[in-house]
């Protein structure tokens, strides 16, 4: 089955750049999808299809695909951007929704 | 808006089965797959099935099948996840979850509330 391998942790500091990577074999053949977790809530998703963004979801949050790793970009990071991140794609071959291993975002 | 409200909380005991309900709103009911993910405490989110409201078929991951059934009522625009033979792994919080796969692939636009399932003896 298809893994998806994203970092535990990113730390980033008010109004910098985070940046969490989701690996995965020739991940840029697919789609990905990013959701925003924040604790005791529903995901929400924030990108989907590489670097599109759904209405109302902040230009400050942008995705990128290529090769085997995608990045979902978070600029001018806020205290209320902290959460778990995950990555996702949908394996065709299987029919199935693949997930990655999520990524903690903590902000300094 | 799209809305999907889910039953509460339950608590089972090993062996038991749940049935965890789905109403959506704001949207046709049938034109979209209803999906399920549950999330175990302080781990990450995993995808059980998809189910198709419109013609009730349905594709479990390989990891639930023979123990999650999806089915639905279309005239309350109400989808259902029963998982059997529970055990204590299966303690988690379940979203239901509307898909879009308009542009090739799919991914999972609105979400469920959450029910927290407990199974313990």
């Amino acid at each position: 089955s298809y893994v998806l391998t994203q970092p535990p942790s990113v730390s980033v500091a008010p109004g910098q750049t985070a940046r969490i990577t989701c690996g995965g074999n020739n991940i840029g053949s697919k789609s990905v999808h990013w959701y925003q977790q924040k604790p005791g809530q529903a995901p929400v998703l924030v990108v989907y299809d590489d670097s599109d963004r759904p209405s109302g979801i902040p230009e400050r949050f942008s995705g990128s695909n290529s090769g085997n790793t995608a990045t979902l970009t978070i600029s001018r990071v806020e205290a209320g951007d902290e959460a778990d991140y995950y990555c996702q794609v949908w394996d065709s071959s299987s029919d199935h929704y693949v997930f990655g291993t999520g990524t903690k975002v903590t902000v300094l | 808006q799209v809305q999907l409200v889910q039953s509460g909380a339950e608590v089972k005991k090993p062996g038991a089965s749940v049935k965890v309900s789905c109403k959506a709103s704001g949207y046709t009911f049938t034109s979209y797959d209803i999906n399920w993910v549950r999330q175990a405490t302080g781990q990450g989110l995993e995808w059980m099935g998809w189910m198709n409201p419109n013609s009730g078929n349905t594709g479990y991951a390989q990891k639930f099948q023979g123990r999650v059934t999806m089915t639905r009522n279309t005239s309350i625009s109400t989808a259902y996840m029963e998982l059997s033979s529970l055990r204590s792994e299966d303690t988690a919080v379940y979203y239901c979850a509307v898909s879009d796969c308009s542009g090739g692939s799919c991914y999972l636009d609105y979400w469920g509330q959450g029910t927290l399932v407990t199974v313990s003896s």
